[in-house]
């Protein structure tokens, strides 16, 4: 079975640009999250979809969304790029929407804001 | 809120020794409890629940709610084990969102 899978994998953009992540879960997953991960800050989750729903929310500003498609791929959008958006953002995948349900991680995308 | 604390940064034993890495949590409710793991240039992955309370390459974990804590213990450390663990609490309000803490860098030295 093929693993979570995120493109691309490294990114480079300016400030005020915009950015979109995708992240292909494993097949059958329907739940998708987004983390985001910094050396200060650590992991911290972004939102959660769940048959094409955004379920749970963290706590970054509105120029951060996502959505999910009806084959549970899912995308996130980064607009007005900040310095302090750069960071590795990671997407996991689980089968549903269960608190015990594995997630399986992808291998993150590197995005550098200059 | 929840949080999840992870004390150590780095801990460095020698293969051999026991290991356990410190883990605390704060939420309001019954939490999930989580390890992952991320072994170099690997994927994070999870390494044990508590609610499976089971042993995974060695490695238990035990829910204490009285003391809010959720340790990671090993008595032999290998050098395999050497990664970045983290501890992940997660609410029981339905969804996969996980707090995370700041992970403890393991290394086991020869």
């Amino acid at each position: 079975k093929a693993g979570v899978t995120q493109t691309p994998r490294y990114l480079i953009k300016t400030r005020g640009q915009q950015v979109t992540l995708s992240c292909s879960p494993i097949s059958g997953h329907r739940s998708v999250s987004w983390y985001q991960q910094t050396p200060g800050q650590g992991l911290q989750f972004l939102f959660e979809y769940f048959s094409e729903t955004q379920r749970n929310k963290g706590n970054f500003p509105g120029r951060f969304s996502g959505r999910q498609f009806s084959n549970s791929r899912s995308e996130m959008n980064v607009s007005t790029l900040e310095l302090g958006d750069s960071a590795l953002y990671l997407c996991a995948s689980s089968l549903g929407f269960v608190s015990t349900d594995t997630q399986y991680f992808g291998p993150g995308t590197r995005l550098t804001v200059l | 809120a929840q949080r999840v604390t992870q004390p150590e940064k780095l801990l460095s034993v020698f293969k051999g020794a026991p290991v356990e890495l410190k883990c605390n949590y704060s939420y309001s409710g019954s939490p999930e409890l989580f390890w992952y793991v991320q072994y170099s240039r690997q994927r994070l992955q999870l390494l044990l629940r508590h609610i499976s309370r089971e042993s995974i390459k060695g490695f238990t974990a035990d829910l204490n709610k009285g003391e809010t804590s959720f340790h990671l213990k090993k008595p032999f450390a290998q050098e395999e084990d050497s990664a970045m663990y983290y501890c992940a609490l997660s609410g029981t309000g339905g969804g996969n969102k996980l707090t995370f803490g700041t992970g403890t860098q393991l290394k086991v030295e020869l």
